[in-house]
């Protein structure tokens, strides 16, 4: 079956070391998104792709990159951890279409000290 | 940019009572309204969805509303059992927007026995 995967599930580090979380989907969707998920905020977007090279920024993505080589990866890096990304981090895709079900994956657990 | 409220922040309903969650957005572009329940230790997933071409839609013991007009739709869940303890979300997004959604703060149902 199709799915969405993320890893790893839990993460720790340390403030200013580069982190990055995986994200892989075998829908082969085009659209891909990270969110960042804190309590009294709901979900926010962080970065997002709609295909191959192709990246734009989400109304927090300060701190962090993504790239997007293939279509089944998004890969979202910490240039330099800091304590404010302490967070549950969540890659979702979806199809090309402009309103089209975002599925999630299972989230990662990240802790910056 | 799109603004999503939603209340309460918590519910707690007996079993076999009915629940409404309460959602308004800020953007009168915006179109289709999907919500997602989370689950502990989960991510997000799409239970229903509604577009903005009909007022209200079923799918077994839940339902979504939505007044265009007002700006504002709800999640009606009824007959509650205890698998429907979870975090419910609801968004917002429109046709030419990049499939991007905006996620109100979410509710943290629990149902009791």
């Amino acid at each position: 079956d199709a799915e969405i995967t993320q890893s790893p599930r839990h993460k720790i580090t340390e403030t200013g070391r580069q982190v990055t979380l995986a994200c892989h989907q075998t829908w082969n969707h085009n659209n891909m998104f990270w969110y960042r998920q804190d309590l009294g905020h709901g979900l926010r977007l962080i970065h997002y792709s709609y295909g191959v090279q192709d990246t734009n920024k989400g109304e927090v993505s300060d701190g962090y990159s993504v790239s997007r080589s293939n279509t089944e990866d998004l890969p979202l890096t910490l240039e330099s951890a800091a304590s404010s990304q302490t967070s549950v981090y969540f890659c979702a895709s979806s199809d090309q279409g402009s309103t089209d079900t975002q599925y999630f994956g299972p989230g990662t657990r990240l802790t910056v000290l | 940019g799109e603004n999503v409220e939603q209340h309460p922040s918590t519910l707690s309903v007996q079993e076999g009572d009915s629940a409404v969650i309460k959602c308004t957005y800020s953007d009168s572009a915006s179109n289709y309204f999907p919500w997602y329940k989370q689950e502990l230790g989960k991510g997000p997933q799409l239970i229903i969805d509604i577009r903005s071409n009909v007022g209200e839609k079923k799918d077994q013991r839940i339902a979504v509303t939505l007044n265009k007009t007002a700006k504002h739709f709800s999640l009606h869940i009824t007959e509650t059992q205890p698998e429907d303890s979870a975090v419910y979300f609801c968004a917002a997004s429109k046709t030419g927007g990049g499939n991007k959604l905006t996620f109100g703060t979410g509710t943290q149902q629990k149902v009791e026995l």
